[in-house]
């Protein structure tokens, strides 16, 4: 069964300092990535996603990931975070035969100081 | 850009009592699930529906039924509240599983 760790339960990273959030994942072969923002009290929004191709992928709000099959990784970055950035981060891993479920890690919180 | 609707941003329910929380979404998308998010838990498949009167049990479905009359409708029903229950729930739909997720905004349920 797929499975994904976040190992990073909470982030506090400085306004306009550089972030990467980590994301493994478990899969027997190519998965669907994805990351999602969640502000507080808010839904989950998309930030980007990965199926095949290039394995640097941009998102929006500023924000790429980058897959390494040989790490079984999908890492978060951004160059330089905002105030706003400050929220939930999941990371989620699809299965590519068939099954149109997802399963989502337990979460990044990220705290942005002045 | 697809809209899912939840039909409560909060609700108060007592123990015992039967529950029901509605997720409509625009865009005819075939796929639709039920979340749980808890602290510290992520986010845990209760149900999901491929297409209309079609259902499957997620990870954690004790407790929970669901019903999708219609395409657009998928309802999650909690058949007797308990306080193990209080949580967020998030409802999503899909088109396919690579295009992602499009989620409502969220229903913070209470039970006392």
């Amino acid at each position: 069964a797929q499975s994904v760790t976040q190992p990073d339960i909470h982030i506090t990273v400085s306004e306009g300092a550089s972030l990467e959030l980590r994301c493994n994942y478990s899969y027997g072969a190519t998965p669907y990535l994805f990351w999602y923002v969640q502000s507080p009290g808010q839904g989950l929004q998309l930030l980007l996603k990965y199926f095949s191709g290039d394995t640097l992928v941009q998102g929006i709000k500023g924000f790429e990931a980058e897959f390494k099959r040989s790490q079984s990784s999908f890492n978060l970055r951004k160059p330089s975070v905002h105030w706003s950035d400050a929220a939930e981060y999941f990371c989620a891993v699809g299965d590519l035969f068939g099954n149109e479920k997802l399963t989502f890690g337990t979460g990044t919180r990220l705290t942005i100081i002045p | 850009d697809v809209k899912v609707t939840q039909s409560s941003r909060y609700l108060v329910k007592r123990t015992g009592e039967k529950v029901f929380l509605e997720c409509v979404q625009d865009m005819d998308h075939e796929n639709m699930f039920w979340y749980r998010q808890d602290p510290g838990l992520g986010l845990r498949l209760i149900y999901f529906s491929y297409d209309v009167k079609m259902k499957e049990k997620g990870d954690i479905p004790e407790g929970y039924s669901v019903s999708r009359e219609k395409k657009e409708r998928f309802s999650l029903i909690l058949e007797s509240a308990s306080t193990n229950q209080t949580s967020m729930y998030l409802c999503a739909s899909s088109l396919t599983a690579n295009y992602g997720y499009t989620f409502g905004s969220g229903t913070r349920l209470t039970v006392v």
